[in-house]
């Protein structure tokens, strides 16, 4: 059965601390998304990376990065947590071809 | 700009009644549209639609996009307790080296017994 696995499900963090958020799949998949979901406003992009060490900026990047030196692995960094990051964060992954997307069971991050 | 947006937001029905859910999307590269549901946890898949009038079915749900007009439908025939969920729509754009997903707002429905 293939898997998306996030490393934590929820998460307290203070304002001002470094953040890292992981994102694990099994499927040899290329194409790997951090995504934040907040009430009325849907999944937004954060970032995606087509390959390893490859990243490309979505649709909200401003106070994010993420690093991809493995295939498997992809990983979301608050640098400095702000209130306005509470939220929860799903990561996806997918083959080139796409037949849809498999996403983690997401973290929720509460930063206070 | 991309965007996909989803209707109603919110929705309250009945056990049994049918419903209908709604996207329209302004999309460059347009690929595929995907519908998924979410529970309490991460989205699951439900259909991929790629080719306009043809209908696909599962079970209760049905959906059909209409590439002419940039919208889907989502059918959800005699609703049980179990379809509550917030159902998101989600089209996929081709870009220079990848694909992304750009997803709406999402519709929450809520059947009651």
């Amino acid at each position: 059965d293939v898997k998306v696995t996030q490393s934590s499900r929820y998460l307290v963090k203070r304002t001002g601390e470094k953040v890292f958020l992981e994102c694990v799949q099994d499927m040899d998949h290329e194409n790997m998304f951090w995504y934040r979901q907040d009430p009325g406003l849907g999944l937004r992009l954060i970032y995606f990376s087509y390959d390893v060490k490859m990243k490309e900026k979505g649709d909200i990047p401003e106070g994010y990065s993420v690093s991809r030196e493995k295939k498997e692995r992809f990983s979301l960094i608050l640098e400095s947590a702000s209130t306005n990051q509470t939220s929860m964060y799903l990561c996806a992954s997918t083959k080139g071809v796409s037949r849809g997307y498999t996403f983690g069971s997401g973290t929720r991050l509460t930063v206070v | 700009e991309d965007k996909v947006v989803q209707s109603p937001l919110s929705l309250v029905v009945h056990e049994g009644d049918t419903v209908t859910l709604n996207c329209s999307y302004e999309v460059t590269n347009f690929r595929s549209l995907l519908w998924y549901k979410q529970e309490k946890k991460a989205p699951t898949f439900l259909f991929m639609l790629t080719s306009s009038g043809i209908e696909k079915k599962s079970g209760r749900l049905s959906s059909i996009l209409d590439k002419k007009e940039l919208f889907s439908i989502l059918n959800i025939t005699a609703t049980q307790t179990g379809d509550s969920a917030i159902y998101l729509c989600a089209v996929e754009s081709k870009g220079d080296s990848s694909y992304k997903l750009i997803f709406g707002s999402g519709t929450r429905l809520l059947v009651r017994p």
